[in-house]
């Protein structure tokens, strides 16, 4: 069965600074990997996701997040981190089985808050 | 705004009762998904439906159920209620139900079962 998991239950960062958020992944082939943010109050909202080619994938709101097989990570990347960037960030996994549909299996979430 | 309706936004109610929680997606999205969300299982995927056909299934409790209808809103009813059913229950929708299309997320009914 596939899986993701988040490590960091928190991530703090100042304004300004570069904010990563990690993920890994478990699953047997190629992986289908998605981001997404949670805002207070709010649903989930898309971010990016990696199907296949280049192993660094450009999202919405200046998120890229880097595809690493070796490790079996993709960590979700942001250059400078805004406040506005303080969210709950959920790393997802398609379940590849015919059967499954279009069934996402989402990591635990990691809360980011960005500081002024 | 996603363009996925959810309501109510929140419901209170007592343990064996019965509720009704209704979607409706972005205009034109043919695929409905429903996910619950609690502290203790996190995001966890209960059915999809598409164009009125159940089209995968996840965790659901016997004791859950949903449809789909021909106006393309969905409803999940939740019976028998107990207390570890309070949760945050999602509905999603995607265009065509196809694999690895992005999903649009309401902004989800909180329900608290006392």
């Amino acid at each position: 069965a596939q899986s993701v998991a988040q490590p960091e239950d928190q991530v703090n960062v100042a304004e300004g600074n570069p904010l990563t958020v990690k993920c890994t992944y478990s699953v047997s082939g190629n992986p289908y990997l998605f981001w997404y943010v949670q805002y207070p109050n709010r649903g989930l909202q898309f971010l990016l996701k990696y199907i296949t080619g280049d192993n660094l994938v450009k999202g919405s709101y200046g998120f890229e997040a880097e595809f690493n097989k070796s490790q079996t990570s993709f960590h979700l990347k942001k250059p400078s981190a805004l406040v506005s960037d303080s969210a709950l960030y959920f790393c997802a996994v398609r379940d590849k089985r015919r059967a499954a549909g279009n069934k996402l299996t989402f990591g635990g979430g990691t809360r980011v808050l960005v500081k002024p | 705004d996603s363009g996925v309706t959810q309501t109510p936004k929140h419901l209170i109610t007592a343990t064996g009762q019965r509720v009704t929680l209704r979607c409706s997606p972005r205009s034109g999205d043919l695929s409905v998904y429903w996910y619950q969300q609690s502290l203790d299982q996190g995001l966890q995927f209960l059915i999809q439906y598409y164009n009125g056909e159940e089209r995968a299934k996840g965790n659901i409790l016997e004791r859950f159920s949903a449809q789909q209808f021909p106006d393309l809103h969905s409803e999940l009813n939740l019976s028998s209620l107990e207390l570890g059913d309070s949760a945050l229950y999602f509905c999603a929708s995607s265009g065509s139900g196809l694999t690895n299309e992005k999903l649009f997320f309401g902004s989800g009914t909180q329900l608290s079962v006392l």
